[in-house]
């Protein structure tokens, strides 16, 4: 259970080009969902809170036109990189909340697979 | 000051030993803490949750939380290689999860 897939695991795109990146819960509904950003050797970076049918909330420092987030429905969330560059190269990881806290008090939250994105 | 603190290590312990891995937090009014495990190339995967104040095991992993000195602990009992990992401190707050930088672990054979 508390399974959290992104699509795609991997990816390499040219410098200017656009990403999309989906985070899903697949078997539980996640009102919140979070997104990371890795680079090596460094801890997670919280770009942005994501909330089902509600504009997504960004950290200092994040370009909100960059970095575009849909929260759709109650289990999928993407993430879109605009006009990607070398410098958004990096290693994204989704989290989702488990709404219904049947595994716990209901904050945990659980993390996607990640997806590693290389622009050249 | 950071919201959550973590020694980087790296934290060195042979197979079978116990480690303890340590986290402080800024913010008293935090009401839940956890602990992720992530190997080199993965993300963070779930290990602990913990609300109150006490001990909380589960199998080899025990959660310490003592809430007056603002303090989380994990222990690892018999350690094995497979728990070489980072250890990620996690504090729950206002909707937000606030990450310390993690613990290198290595359990040597």
């Amino acid at each position: 259970g508390a399974v959290v897939s992104q699509h795609p695991s991997w990816v390499i795109c040219k410098s200017g080009t656009s990403v999309k990146i989906e985070c899903r819960s697949l078997d539980f509904q996640a009102t919140t969902m979070f997104w990371y950003r890795q680079f090596p050797k460094q801890s997670l970076m919280l770009m942005a809170t994501s909330n089902e049918g509600s504009k997504a909330t960004y950290e200092q420092g994040v370009e909100k036109d960059k970095f575009l987030i849909n929260h759709a429905s109650l289990t999928l969330s993407t993430l879109t990189v605009t006009s990607a560059h070398p410098e958004d190269s990096s290693f994204y990881i989704c989290s989702a909340r488990d709404r219904a806290g049947k595994r716990g008090a209901g904050y945990e939250q659980y993390f996607g697979p990640g997806t590693r994105l290389t622009v050249t | 000051q950071k919201e959550v603190e973590q020694n980087s290590g790296p934290l060195s312990v042979p197979e079978g030993a116990i480690a303890s891995l340590n986290c402080t937090y800024s913010d008293r009014v935090s009401q839940s803490f956890f602990w992720y495990r992530q190997y080199s190339g993965k993300s963070p995967e779930l290990i602990m949750s913990i609300y109150s104040n006490g001990d909380k095991e589960d199998g080899r992993f025990t959660a310490q939380l003592n809430k007056a000195s603002q303090y989380v602990s994990l222990l690892i009992r018999d350690s094995q290689p497979s728990d070489s990992a980072t250890y990620l401190c996690a504090v729950y707050n206002f909707n937000k999860f606030y990450f310390g930088s993690g613990t290198k672990l290595n359990v040597k054979p």
